[in-house]
């Protein structure tokens, strides 16, 4: 069983909806959740990252950690076609390392 | 400001054949990592380093070295390419400690290798 598993996808939503990403994971001594945005053909780049449990907003996204269920989410309001891209949760540490999730392609059609 | 340059970009090779992808970052981040990227696998560690002069296997370290002689690059070898080794390789570098930053990875636009 991996330690993060994250929802596959692909998803494909029309523009201005709500995205939902989501992550589960099974090592309690994670501390800090990341997300990470990447573009085709390009490297991941750092979208939010948090400490605790609860919420985090930032312009249209919002990350989500709740620490008792294991579960963390990222949240896109008023989605954008150039949010289309792939989600990557990561989260650690793990013996000085990130440990990812495989990534959720989202499209977010005009 | 250049961040994490990787070279080369596109590279094809023959079955047995060798190369070396170069990473430079200009941070100075104390670690540094090769992933590769599958479709459908997401990224996996090759391997990576906590400081200059030090390396450490991640999870797919089979047919690739890695060598850390300089603070800022970080070479990824492969000996004898095998056409499972066909990937996309990314290299990422983080700064050492706790705080805000502790985790975050800046990584490169990536190295697109086929073994044929």
């Amino acid at each position: 069983q991996k330690e993060v598993e994250q929802d596959p996808g692909p998803l494909s939503v029309p523009e201005g909806a709500i995205v939902s990403l989501n992550c589960t994971y099974s090592n309690s001594a994670f501390q800090y959740f990341m997300w990470y945005r990447q573009y085709s053909r390009k490297g991941p780049e750092l979208l939010m990252y948090t400490y605790s449990s609860g919420n985090k907003e930032d312009g249209r996204f919002t990350a989500q950690v709740d620490k008792s269920s294991k579960y963390i989410s990222l949240f896109i309001r008023d989605s954008q076609p150039s949010d289309s891209a792939t989600y990557l949760c990561a989260m650690g540490p793990n013996a000085g390392k990130s440990t990812f999730g495989d990534g959720t392609t989202l499209t977010v059609k005009p | 400001n250049a961040g994490v340059t990787q070279t080369p970009k596109f590279r094809v090779l023959k079955t047995g054949q060798s190369m070396t992808l170069l990473c430079a970052q200009d941070m100075n981040h104390e670690y540094m990592y090769w992933y590769r990227q599958d479709p459908g696998m997401g990224l996996r560690l090759i391997h990576y380093s906590v400081g200059e002069g030090t390396t450490a296997k991640g999870e797919v370290p089979d047919g690739y070295n890695v060598s850390r002689l300089k603070k800022q690059n970080f070479l990824l070898g492969l000996e004898s390419a095998a056409p499972s080794q066909t990937s996309v390789y990314f290299c990422a570098s983080s700064q050492r400690g706790s705080g805000a930053n502790t985790g975050e990875l800046f990584f490169g636009e990536g190295s697109r290798l086929t073994v044929l």
